[in-house]
């Protein structure tokens, strides 16, 4: 099983529709996540960090689940600013150290 | 303004050159890494530093080296070892906080890249 596995896409999603995005991860002592968002032919910003409990930031959702290893990201009335690569990060541990361990991510197009 | 910078955004060398890309950064962050992507690709670690004047090695280090000589500064030698060199460099930093072992959390944020062709 692959560290962080996402479908790679493309969502085409229509202006104001819900999309949602899933990533698995195989390191079950990971305790950071996150969500970046990718824009082509540019460095990743971090969209959200992902907490158990669920957190939400304006049209953006994200969820984890421990137990199943599983990470989503629910976008709700999308824009055609949003079109992005989606990146699912977990932090794991090598020797004491934590470094981040990215997905391939998940292409969303929104169109008008 | 506080940020991280990496020059150049285009560089273009001949095979069996070693080259030598910049990252600074002005926003205190103790840890700095370096990544490549290449297209359709995720994100792979190549080195990291926690500290001044310590660095790791990550998952894809070999052709590559590093220095740490400044808490600002994080520069990355692609040698001429390295087999496919041409790629997106990226380089990030993480500021301080309770996350991590040496104080630095595992929020990073990025330079802008280097883009780097190997004729």
């Amino acid at each position: 099983r692959k560290e962080v596995e996402q479908d790679p896409g493309p969502f085409n999603v229509p202006e104001g529709a819900t999309v949602a995005f899933n990533c698995t991860y195989s390191n079950s002592a990971s305790q950071s996540f996150f969500w970046y968002r990718q824009d082509c032919r540019k460095e990743p910003k971090l969209l959200m960090s992902v907490y158990s409990s669920g957190n939400e930031d304006g049209r953006f959702t994200a969820q984890l689940n421990r137990a199943s290893q599983y990470i989503s990201l629910l976008i709700r009335d999308s824009k055609l600013s949003d079109s992005a690569t989606y990146l699912c990060v977990v932090n794991r541990l090598n020797s004491g150290y934590s470094t981040l361990t990215f997905g391939k991510g998940t292409m969303l197009l929104v169109s008008p | 303004d506080g940020g991280i910078t990496q020059s150049p955004k285009y560089l273009f060398r001949k095979e069996g050159q070693n080259v030598t890309l910049s990252c600074e950064q002005n926003l205190n962050h103790d840890a700095m890494y370096w990544y490549r992507q290449d297209p359709g690709q995720g994100l792979r670690l190549i080195y990291y530093s926690q500290i001044v004047n310590d660095f790791q090695k990550g998952d894809i280090a070999e052709g590559y080296s590093v220095s740490r000589e400044k808490k600002e500064s994080f520069p990355l030698t692609v040698t001429s070892a390295q087999k496919n060199p041409t790629a997106f460099y990226l380089c990030a930093s993480s500021p301080p906080g309770a996350g991590g072992p040496f104080g630095s959390t595992d929020t990073q944020y990025f330079g802008p890249g280097t883009r780097l062709t190997v004729l």
